[in-house]
């Protein structure tokens, strides 16, 4: 199975922070990674796949970056909104696999 | 709008089998892939498997001795059954669309495993 390692696990920022969570894959995965929010009691939400793409509806302070091995998920400037934790899943291989997630908390 | 709701048992017993539902509305199921997703309490993500609506299926090797899904298109629905489950198996039950990335998803629902 891919083993997909995020970093950090925790994370403590502002409002208006740029924020940034490394997703790491054990084996190349070339682009086939997605990224979701989930915030306390509910579903996880699509935010980018592809890597890079992203999700409709989406806003545009997020966004994904790189190929292979590493990937990141940047937040460009922190809202009251996204404090929630994020998952990293691969979507090369079967099984398909996630993240342990980061939890983004207000600082 | 596509919309996901699981139903099932919320209380499952140890060695019984755990059985849930996924009614589909908005889409019929007949036009995508379709998942379960499972999440420990506290804990993180794990997929358990997916069906298209012509029965063909692929499950998480964690999982596929104990594992099937099934579909009703005429019901608009598909269905998880797990059997022996353990208190390792206790869990919010997610049922979502697509087999690959999954951008449609039910509000989850806890099945705790007990005696």
């Amino acid at each position: 199975d891919i083993q997909l390692t995020q970093s950090p696990s925790f994370l403590s920022a502002s409002v208006g922070d740029r924020v940034t969570i490394t997703c790491r894959a054990s084996q190349g995965i070339t682009s086939y990674l997605a990224w979701y929010q989930q915030k306390p009691g509910q579903a996880p939400k699509l935010l980018i796949y592809s890597a890079s793409t992203l999700q409709s509806g989406v806003p545009s302070r997020f966004s994904g970056s790189g190929s292979g091995t590493e990937f990141t998920l940047t937040i460009s400037s922190l809202q009251p909104e996204d404090f929630a934790t994020y998952y990293c899943q691969q979507l090369n291989f079967y099984p398909l696999t996630f993240g342990g997630g980061t939890k983004v908390e207000i600082k | 709008q596509v919309r996901l709701q699981e139903s099932g048992p919320g209380l499952v017993k140890p060695s019984e089998t755990l059985s849930l539902t996924c009614t589909v509305s908005g889409v019929s199921i007949s036009s995508s892939y379709w998942s379960w997703i499972r999440q420990p309490p506290g804990k993180g993500l794990e997929w358990i498997g997916y069906i298209y609506y012509s029965g063909s299926t692929d499950y998480n090797p964690s999982l596929k001795s104990r594992v099937t899904i099934s579909a009703d298109t005429s019901k608009n629905h598909f269905s998880l059954k797990l059997t022996s489950v353990t208190a390792a198996d206790t869990a919010v039950y997610f049922c979502a669309r697509r087999n690959d990335l999954f951008d449609y998803w039910g509000q989850g629902t806890l099945v705790t495993v007990s005696s």
